[in-house]
């Protein structure tokens, strides 16, 4: 089963304006990733955040973690078109190396 | 290689057949990951591969399906006897398996379609 949950599960925004995503997961981690896809194929990975870190930047992306609450944010600041996508969360387990997908959210950057 | 490739790209088939779908991960990567994605929804883990550990099969979701790595590289993923809910995406991913912080490869996909 899926321990991660976004939301929201679709956001529709205009061009130029922000966009943020969250996710929760259940159990303790060594990082959190994101993960975009487009068109319901390959993911691919955008952004990684350690367990020890809270906050993480990369061009226009830019990521929170807190482990307290076990959450994180996906924050894509002056959004384009080409932004629009389906974006994952993926937690890595402190049990082991594998990763726990979120449900997605599915951008839409309209023009 | 360049990248993570999957084969075939599309699959229909028939109820009841069987069906292998094939990936090639990155060269050097030790690690090897297998999701499966319904319409709409996240990915869910079906098995790794690292080195020449046993697999974790704990995602498989009937013995109707298995995977093998063949040599630490290819991987092929057989489900027997289809049933119209294994249609889906299935995804592959690798990845180096050095132990630290890891980023998965993913590759195209294959999209399944079990009539």
């Amino acid at each position: 089963s899926q321990q991660g949950e976004e939301d929201p599960q679709a956001l529709s925004i205009q061009e130029g304006e922000n966009a943020t995503m969250n996710c929760s997961y259940k159990t303790s981690i060594n990082n959190l990733q994101w993960y975009r896809q487009n068109s319901g194929r390959g993911l691919v990975h955008l952004i990684l955040i350690r367990s020890n870190e809270r906050e993480k930047h990369s061009g226009r992306l830019r990521v929170t973690l807190d482990t307290s609450k076990k959450s994180s944010s996906l924050l894509i600041t002056a959004s384009r078109a080409a932004d629009t996508a389906s974006y994952f969360c993926a937690s890595e387990e402190t049990s082991g190396s594998r990763l726990t997908f979120g449900e997605g959210t599915q951008l839409t950057v309209n023009p | 290689g360049a990248g993570v490739s999957q084969s075939p790209s599309n699959k229909v088939t028939e109820k009841g057949k069987d069906v292998e779908l094939r990936c090639d991960p990155i060269s050097g990567h030790t690690a090897l990951y297998w999701y499966r994605q319904s319409l709409g929804q996240g990915l869910e883990f079906l098995i790794y591969f690292q080195g020449n550990s046993a697999p974790d099969k704990s995602g498989l979701p009937s013995d109707r399906f298995s995977a093998e790595r063949t040599g630490g590289s290819v991987s092929t993923l057989t489900i027997q006897r289809t049933q119209q809910e294994d249609s889906a995406v299935y995804l592959c991913a690798s990845s180096f398996g050095w132990g630290g912080p890891e980023t998965q490869y993913f590759g195209p996909g294959t999209r399944l379609l079990v009539l």
